[in-house]
């Protein structure tokens, strides 16, 4: 069973602070998306990697597939109190043709003006 | 932005009620998925389709039925709610092929009383 580990769980920062979230996993994903989700509102889209080892920015987010392609960061500068939300990982299964995906935990962050 | 609809957007019902919450999506998806979330917490996959008279059932075991009659549209039916029921469930679309990346209806609240 694919599972993927996401950490932290919870985080709670002042506004101008720097985080990371990281996203693990034993198993390797053909891709790998990161979603956001605001309370009452289903997941956004924000971001999907494919190639290992892949880097990519959208404004203050930088995101990171590990070589693997079994791990995967998100990187934020200079949080505002509008990162606040869910966000959540998910992994696309490279064997299925189902396109199923597996997602983690989520981590809650909260930034305070 | 995702042309994926839910309906209602709250439901607030009494405990042996039947009731069927609307998706639909007009991007012509062939896949289709409806999750279970509580709030702040990871997606649990409960159904999903392939296509037209295609339906599986998913990870986390569920009392709900679905049903795909045309590739817009993805009911999800309980035949008698109970206050376990409560929770957010999101509708989701993917096309087939592509790095997997599913499109999220904005959920529906259901409180069972």
């Amino acid at each position: 069973t694919q599972l993927l580990e996401q950490s932290p769980q919870f985080l709670s920062i002042q506004e101008g602070e720097n985080l990371t979230v990281y996203c693990n996993s034993s198993s390797v994903f053909s891709s790998l998306q990161w979603y956001r989700q605001e309370p009452g509102e289903g997941p956004v889209l924000l971001v999907t990697v494919v190639t290992g080892g892949e880097v990519k920015k959208l404004k203050r987010l930088t995101f990171q597939f590990g070589d693997a392609r079994k791990d995967s960061s998100l990187h934020i500068t200079a949080a505002q109190p509008g990162d606040t939300g869910l966000y959540l990982c998910a992994g696309a299964d490279s064997a299925s043709n189902t396109g199923k995906l597996i997602f983690g935990q989520g981590t809650t962050l909260q930034v305070k003006p | 932005e995702a042309d994926i609809y839910q309906t209602p957007r709250y439901l607030v019902i009494g405990t042996g009620k039947k009731i069927t919450l609307e998706c639909s999506q007009t991007m012509g998806h062939d896949k289709m998925y409806w999750y279970q979330q509580d709030p702040g917490m990871e997606l649990h996959l409960i159904h999903y389709s392939y296509g037209v008279n295609s339906t599986e059932k998913g990870d986390l075991s569920s009392e709900s039925t679905v049903s795909r009659i045309r590739t817009e549209h993805f009911p999800l039916t309980l035949e008698s709610a109970r206050p376990s029921h409560t929770s957010q469930y999101l509708c989701a679309s993917t096309r087939g092929g592509g790095a997997g990346e599913q499109f999220f209806g904005p959920g529906t609240r259901l409180t069972v009383l």
